[in-house]
């Protein structure tokens, strides 16, 4: 079983707002990824890494950035928080094909 | 067409039953298969993984993947009714890609 955190759980912000919502992994993982997934709907991959300076974008990445400066730390920042980012969100690590999930942000931005 | 494609369900067995669950997918050259299994409002566990064609079994679970007709199955003998959850069949290729999930419920 993978330990892969993040913080905060719960988050509820004001539009506008710069947020950061941290990962970490203490595998020593070199792929990690950001989803977003709203309640009872599919997987978004938001952003991949695989490996340190190493960052790509997936399907929903737009309005989001995220670094690799280390290999156990994944940070996701929201430039300028909006109510469409209202969503759960989830990062991932591994070492080939599969990945092991962290519990996730809920973020509310009202 | 979807990348990966499962029956959106729900999915009703009875307790002590077979679940079958069942996804497609559309890029001939994935490699790796596994399935997840993520209860209301937790993040996705994996549960099987399978590489090759044929079948593989880990306990209750079974993995059948068959590359010529691009299908990849799940079956789950003796159901219970904490095996209620959405599983999403997952596929790789380089890059991860997720099916929507099967919403599966196993009543008592």
């Amino acid at each position: 079983e993978a330990d892969i955190y993040q913080t905060p759980r719960y988050l509820v912000i004001g539009t506008g707002k710069k947020i950061t919502l941290e990962c970490s992994q203490t595998m020593g993982h070199d792929k990690m990824y950001w989803y977003q997934q709203d309640p009872g709907m599919e997987l978004h991959l938001i952003h991949y890494s695989y490996g340190v300076n190493s960052t790509e974008k997936g399907d929903l990445s737009s309005e989001s950035t995220v670094s690799r400066i280390r290999t156990e730390h994944f940070p996701l920042t929201l430039e300028s928080a909006r109510p469409s980012h209202t969503s759960q969100y989830l990062c991932a690590s591994g070492i080939h094909g599969e990945q092991y999930f962290g519990p996730g942000t809920r973020l509310t931005v009202t | 067409q979807k990348e990966v494609e499962q029956n959106s369900g729900p999915l009703s067995v009875p307790e002590g039953a077979i679940a079958s669950l069942n996804c497609t997918y559309s890029d001939r050259g994935s490699q790796s298969f596994f399935w997840y299994r993520q209860y209301s409002g937790k993040s996705p566990e994996l549960i099987m993984f399978i590489y090759s064609n044929g079948d593989k079994e880990d306990g209750r679970f079974t993995a059948q993947l068959n590359k010529a007709s691009q299908y990849v199955s799940l079956l789950i003998r003796d159901s219970q009714p904490s095996d209620s959850a959405t599983y999403l069949c997952a596929v790789s290729l380089g890059d991860m890609r997720f099916g929507a999930g099967t919403r599966l419920t196993v009543k008592p």
